[in-house]
């Protein structure tokens, strides 16, 4: 079984300013990790994920996270905020074992980041 | 071309009530999710269809939920008997293929708001 941990659930921050959101996870099998981002009224969409190789994953809109094992966080950063970034943040996982993944994933409660001007 | 499209959009229901929500997947897309998403909390899983075969319902809450893909393609969920512990936003998610080493991306629909009154 997987668990996320989003530790902030609002980040407020001006435009322009670099923003940090924090996601742990715990799990008894080796995951994938991603970050969704909700804008009012709309679905979920990818943002990010991390499967395999560099632990520093770079997305869409200028963001990137790192996944780092012995800590076993996922942090979603960007380093200059824009208005158009207000959004819901979700950070998700993904278990697999035997090789094999179908794709179930576990989310966490969601980081509301608001950009003031 | 097309996204994942859910309807309704908006359902209200008066308790006792069995209501349906149906999810129409991106064409083609054989693995089929749907989510609940509790006001200020992240979607959880539900079940998972591999073409029409219901691979795992182990997020059902109990037997008044079911879940249906005859043909592989849409998709619908029915709560019998609604409870006002049933409100939320009922999200449906698509993706190309499963079974994979590496988790196929997963296209969100905009989701059904569910409110029993």
């Amino acid at each position: 079984a997987q668990s996320v941990t989003q530790l902030d659930s609002q980040v407020p921050v001006f435009e322009e300013a670099p923003v940090e959101l924090r996601c742990n996870y715990s799990s008894s099998v080796s995951v994938y990790l991603f970050w969704y981002v909700q804008y009012p009224n709309q679905g979920l969409q990818l943002l990010l994920k991390y499967l395999s190789g560099s632990t520093l994953v770079k997305g869409i809109n200028g963001f990137e996270a790192e996944f780092n094992k012995s800590q076993t966080s996922f942090h979603l950063r960007k380093p200059s905020v824009h208005i158009s970034d207000t959004a819901e943040y979700f950070c998700a996982v993904s278990g697999y074992a035997g090789g094999t993944s179908y794709g179930k994933l576990t989310f966490g409660q969601g980081t509301i980041l608001t950009v003031h001007p | 071309g097309a996204g994942v499209s859910q309807s309704p959009r908006y359902k209200v229901t008066k308790r006792g009530q069995d209501v349906a929500l149906r999810c129409d997947p991106i064409s083609g897309h054989v693995s089929l999710y749907w989510y609940r998403q509790a006001l200020g909390q992240g979607p959880e899983f539900l079940t998972y269809f591999n073409y029409e075969a219901q691979q795992d319902k182990s997020g059902l809450p109990n037997d008044r939920f079911s879940a249906e893909r005859p043909e592989g393609s849409i998709s619908t969920l029915t709560i019998q008997r609604t409870e006002q512990r049933d409100s939320a936003m009922y999200r449906c998610a698509s993706s190309s293929q499963t079974g994979t080493m590496f988790p196929y991306e997963q296209y969100f629909g905009p989701g059904t708001r569910l409110t029993v009154t």
